[in-house]
């Protein structure tokens, strides 16, 4: 069974920074593009980044183009989003996300996700 | 940056079919996914390159696309398809996803 497991959420402060992991498991990771899709409290999903599958190839919503940055370790079949500068908008549910071999941007299997939050 | 325009809500009557718009510059050159999501839940993918359905999903659920418009459509609506739905598409290396639609069964 895919599971994929978010943690690293909480309070942040503006300006701080937070580290978020995604733990896969029931499929081989190093095979599959993953994402990283935000929800604001209340509002509608928003695409944050993705990442190929061997971590050479990343792109990023311009909301937060050179704040966040998207990794892997296949090794340890985990996805991270470091986040850096941190702003009271980046509060939001986090969720990574599997995007299939032979998909065309579908996103097939999501993560629990996991609650950013960040205020003084 | 590419717009995918949805409807902020949709009410139908249980039995009735339901239809959620989707809408965005030829829309109908990309392929466009459909999510449901429910209040506390993950997304989860209903609709996928226009028309397939992942296995599970009900064949109630159809979807279509064409010209500048993507429909998500459910017929003989039930109260468990009370949710919201998101189009999403993919364009210049990126995931756009639409504003989301609440669908009431009333």
């Amino acid at each position: 069974e895919v599971q994929l497991v978010e943690s690293g959420g909480g309070l942040g402060q503006p300006g701080g920074s937070l580290r978020l992991s995604c733990e896969a498991s029931g499929f081989t990771f190093s095979s599959y593009w993953m994402h990283w899709v935000r929800q604001a409290p209340g509002k509608g999903l928003v695409w944050v980044s993705h990442i190929n599958t061997d971590g050479s190839r990343t792109n990023y919503a311009d909301s937060v183009k050179g704040r966040f940055t998207i990794s892997r370790d296949n090794a340890k079949n985990t996805l991270y989003l470091q986040m850096d500068s941190l702003r009271v908008e980046d509060t939001a549910v986090y969720y990574c996300a599997r995007r299939p071999v032979s998909g065309f941007g579908e996103l097939n299997n999501w993560g629990q996700g996991t609650l950013v939050t960040v205020s003084s | 940056s590419y717009d995918l325009t949805q409807p902020p809500s949709v009410s139908v009557f249980p039995g009735q079919t339901a239809s959620i718009i989707c809408s965005g510059d030829n829309l109908g050159n990309k392929y466009v996914c459909w999510y449901q999501q429910k209040p506390g839940q993950s997304p989860v993918l209903v609709i996928y390159q226009d028309t397939k359905r992942p296995s599970g999903i009900p064949e109630r659920l159809s979807g279509s696309s064409s010209g500048n418009t993507a429909t998500l459509t459910i017929r003989g609506t039930q109260a468990i398809d009370e949710a919201d739905y998101y189009c999403q598409a993919w364009d210049s290396n990126t995931v756009v996803f639409g504003g989301g639609t609440k669908l009431t069964v009333l």
